[in-house]
């Protein structure tokens, strides 16, 4: 079956713009993570959502940062005004429920200018 | 604070040669660990986790709570296993998320 999807695969945008990211999970998964994974490290948890809710966003970075998954199904990362330092690869990961094994995506590569 | 540790950021070795790949945590509940794999123009991907006790594809890792470890280890390389691996932890606590290391990267030449 499908796996987890994420669009785009690449994003460039300029510094002080506005970029959603999107991630389809795999049909039936109630949890969804996004990690973020800048160069030479390994991901870093932004927010877990179980169900439409977001259960733990402690990761997020600062506000410029929001998520949301208003159906419990596809989620949308979104930044606000961003900086050089948010380039990274956005990676989403599904399981069927906390506690499961996660299914990654390909991630989406942002490269802020 | 909850933290992984991977010492190798990269490990060489010959082909049929043994590997370790470094893990330490700190933690100060019952965590769960994880060794995450990716391999060249793949996603990431489970290993293995050390509560189901398997060995994939030859490797194997064990918890020592006492050294707060989790080395995995393969007898024999193979070119195959080139690839990054992460070591990851979860909290023992419903709804806590994976921590991961920075990853090492292994190469097995011929």
């Amino acid at each position: 079956g499908a796996g987890v999807s994420q669009t785009p695969s690449n994003k460039v945008t300029e510094k002080g713009k506005y970029v959603e990211l999107r991630c389809d999970p795999i049909s039936g998964h109630t949890a969804l993570y996004w990690y973020r994974q800048s160069l030479g490290q390994g991901p870093e948890f932004l927010i877990y959502f179980q169900g439409t809710g977001a259960a733990d966003d402690s990761g997020l970075p600062n506000d410029r940062f929001f998520a949301v998954r208003p159906e419990g199904s596809v989620s949308t990362l979104k930044i606000q005004r961003t900086e050089r330092g948010d380039s990274a690869v956005y990676l989403c990961a599904s399981s069927l429920t906390w506690g499961n094994e996660q299914f990654f995506g390909p991630g989406t590569r942002l490269t802020v200018l | 604070a909850q933290r992984v540790t991977q010492p190798e950021k990269l490990l060489s070795v010959f082909k049929g040669a043994p590997v370790e790949l470094k893990c330490n945590y700190s933690y100060s509940g019952s965590p769960e660990l994880f060794w995450y794999v990716q391999y060249s123009r793949q996603r990431l991907q489970l290993l293995l986790r050390h509560i189901s006790r398997e060995s994939i594809k030859g490797f194997t890792a064990d918890l020592n709570k006492g050294e707060t470890s989790f080395h995995l280890k393969k007898p024999f390389a193979q070119e195959e296993d080139s690839a990054m691996y992460y070591c990851a932890l979860r909290g023992d606590q419903a709804g806590t998320a994976l921590i991961f290391g920075k990853g090492t990267t292994l190469s097995v030449s011929s």
